[in-house]
């Protein structure tokens, strides 16, 4: 079945800066990749995908890319404000199937 | 997204006793999954439904969890004779047919063994 790494477990940032999660898998016949933001307590919500057909996705300060080749891809978030943070959680799906596997999630603090 | 809805938010059980968990999803949706979060962790699969047929539930323990997505009403997750080790937040979420995968988050159920 798939794999999901992510990495890194926390991540800690001033307010400003940008800050970089990747996952990997290992099914290359995974092509859906969300990710969600779980705010302390509340339901995991999902902020931008992206499918296999396209390398990189782009809503407002938050992006995300994909290498198909070497199976990773990214969640990218630019000029960070403390209501980023959260934990941030990856995930991949088969075609065909449904059930997405998630990575084990970072936990994002951005310092005021 | 605010149409995925849980009940109860909060359980309390003893050990040995029954928890029912229910999940209402997206008005439209036909596919209803729940996972399992213990604190500090990830989404862990237990059990994928369509209405009135579990698809795929090799997430689920084979002993004292159940699920089912009637005809009508919503899905529940049984977890009979309940351990502390059962105490998690048991989240549902549903998507619809259109094979875009996507998926809404209720927000979960927080279960607790005493």
């Amino acid at each position: 079945g798939e794999n999901v790494e992510q990495h890194p477990s926390t991540l800690s940032v001033q307010e400003g800066d940008s800050a970089v999660i990747k996952c990997t898998y290992s099914d290359s016949a995974s092509n859906y990749f969300p990710w969600y933001k779980q705010e302390l307590g509340k339901r995991p919500q999902l902020i931008i995908d992206i499918r296999s057909n396209v390398g990189e996705k782009k809503d407002q300060r938050i992006a995300v890319t994909l290498n198909k080749t070497a199976k990773h891809f990214s969640l990218h978030i630019t000029e960070t404000q403390p209501e980023d943070s959260a934990v941030y959680f990856c995930a991949a799906s088969i075609g065909g199937s449904y059930i997405p596997t998630f990575g084990r999630g970072t936990s994002l603090i951005v310092h005021p | 997204n605010a149409g995925v809805m849980q009940n109860p938010r909060h359980l309390v059980r003893r050990r040995g006793q029954e928890a029912r968990l229910r999940c209402s999803p997206v008005k439209g949706h036909s596919h209803v999954y729940w996972y399992r979060q213990l604190p500090e962790e990830g989404l862990k699969f237990m059990v994928y439904l369509q209405k009135e047929n579990i698809i795929d539930e090799s997430g689920m323990p084979k002993e004292r969890f159940s699920a089912e997505f009637p005809k009508e009403g919503p899905s529940i997750l049984r977890i009979q004779q309940v351990v502390r080790g059962d105490s998690a937040a048991y989240f549902c979420a549903s998507s619809d047919n259109s094979g875009t995968h996507e998926q809404y988050f209720g927000p979960g159920t927080r279960l607790t063994v005493t």
